[in-house]
């Protein structure tokens, strides 16, 4: 399948302060990704998708402005956690769908600890 | 998203098949049913996909029931790296994920 990558692959970090999570798509333009976050022994939930060249569009519940998402081009999404806490801490996912095969593919996760 | 309803765990003895149902009752005509797996601090790892007709590939078969309504996902001859949490997901790019099947391969 297609390699989605993610950097850094863990984060560890000061309450109050910002983090960016890098995630590429590798082999193919991805005009939409996606972006998880997992709690321990959880599932995946959905965050928000992010789209080329425009706003992300986020879930019930998610902070848009705790949670900035830019799509720049058609192989990155960055997702930055601003004045991230404890709570914050978690398992963060991104995806990048392959409209032309239906085809989405996972990155492998960056670990984010807030002191 | 179609919701999906899959059992909590599976067991499956080395070199047999593993069969793992998912039931996706409400799926709509432009939803697929994707299988993805994932084993501990990873994520999520693409098995297969499928809209109506049964799929194969190098990795496992997708069954999909004429009314599209459940899905067997079939691992032919597990090994114990299959062990991982199995989520069957119906939808069309967002993809909600479901708690999974615990399959654990055993010797």
């Amino acid at each position: 399948g297609a390699v989605v990558s993610q950097h850094p692959s863990w984060v560890i970090c000061k309450s109050g302060t910002s983090v960016k999570i890098e995630c590429r798509s590798l082999d193919f333009q991805a005009t939409t990704m996606f972006w998880y976050r997992q709690f321990p022994k959880q599932s995946l939930m959905l965050m928000a998708t992010s789209n080329e060249g425009s706003k992300a569009t986020y879930e019930q519940g998610v902070e848009k402005d705790k949670f900035l998402i830019n799509h720049a081009s058609l192989t990155l999404s960055t997702l930055t956690v601003t004045s991230a806490h404890p709570e914050d801490s978690s398992f963060y996912i991104c995806s990048a769908w392959d409209r032309g095969n239906n085809e989405q593919f996972f990155g492998p996760g960056t670990r984010l600890t807030v002191l | 998203d179609a919701k999906t309803t899959q059992p909590p765990s599976m067991d499956c003895a080395e070199g047999r098949a593993a069969n793992l149902p998912c039931n996706h009752s409400t799926i709509s005509g432009n939803e697929y049913v994707y299988w993805y797996r994932q084993i501990h601090s990873q994520g999520p790892q693409y098995i297969i996909h499928g809209l109506k007709n049964n799929e194969t590939n190098e990795m496992a078969s997708l069954i999909i029931t004429e009314d599209r309504k459940s899905s067997t996902l079939i691992l032919p001859h597990a090994t114990l790296r299959d062990t991982a949490v199995y989520y069957c997901i119906a939808g069309y790019g967002k993809l909600t994920f479901g708690q999974g099947t615990i399959l654990t391969v055993h010797p």
